[in-house]
């Protein structure tokens, strides 16, 4: 099984700033089959991206996914105060699908 | 666009076994394209897949190890629904469990969630 570690575990922003979340993959994802979630309180998780880089649909723009293999990031270049949440990384490469642990983005 | 409505148990005595209801509305749970999954979250163990369905002309199914034996996940097309079974519960199936539903074909992107039910399994 793909072991997904986040880092950091948590993260204190502005709105306005630009955030990098880190998600690193015990083994390679086959084909950079990587999706992040977006989480509030008291709701389902929500897609962002797959595939690494691809947003879904109505993901605004300042959310970017990259990375490939063992090392993939989701940026948010302008912090809206919607954004403030917990983010999670997700492989779908290799059975079973695994989830990472969460980044916490809050408010500093 | 896919829309997943829960329903079942919030407590559950230990031992007992749990039955999870997701009605499916904007696709059918027989499509040839979809994917359809059970989540569970819980404080100590995080995001965790616990199993899959789909449909590609038969019936397929997909389980977690750590819930093999204990669980099945069957469907009713006449009523469009996909539910969870998952016997001889213990209180570390505590958790909020998710229905999903992925639209890619054969990639696990868990495109659409349901609400969420939160379980306790208490005497």
């Amino acid at each position: 099984e793909i072991v997904l570690t986040q880092s950091p575990a948590t993260l204190s922003s502005s709105p306005g700033e630009r955030v990098t979340l880190f998600c690193r993959a015990s083994q390679s994802v086959s084909n950079n089959y990587l999706a992040w979630y977006q989480q509030k309180p008291g709701q389902a998780p929500r897609l962002l991206i797959s595939g690494a880089s691809s947003r879904a649909t109505g993901i605004p723009d300042r959310f970017s996914g990259s990375g490939s293999g063992t090392d993939f990031t989701l940026t948010i270049s302008r912090l809206e105060p919607e954004d403030f949440a917990v983010y999670y990384c997700q492989q779908y490469g290799n059975s079973p699908l695994t989830f990472g642990p969460g980044t916490k983005l809050d408010i500093k | 666009q896919v829309q997943l409505q829960q329903s079942g148990p919030g407590l559950v005595k230990p031992s007992q076994s749990l039955l999870l209801t997701c009605t499916i509305s904007g696709d059918s749970v027989t499509s040839n394209v979809v994917a359809w999954s059970w989540i569970r979250q819980s404080p100590s163990r995080g995001l965790e897949w616990l199993g899959t369905t789909y449909y590609r002309s038969k019936w397929y199914h997909d389980y977690a190890e750590s819930v093999e034996g204990r669980i099945s996940v069957n469907t009713d097309a006449s009523k469009n629904e996909f539910y969870l079974y998952l016997n001889g519960l213990t209180p570390d199936d505590t958790a909020v469990y998710f229905c999903a539903a992925s639209i890619t074909g054969g990639m696990l992107i868990l495109n659409f969630w349901g609400q969420g039910t939160q379980v306790t399994v208490s005497s």
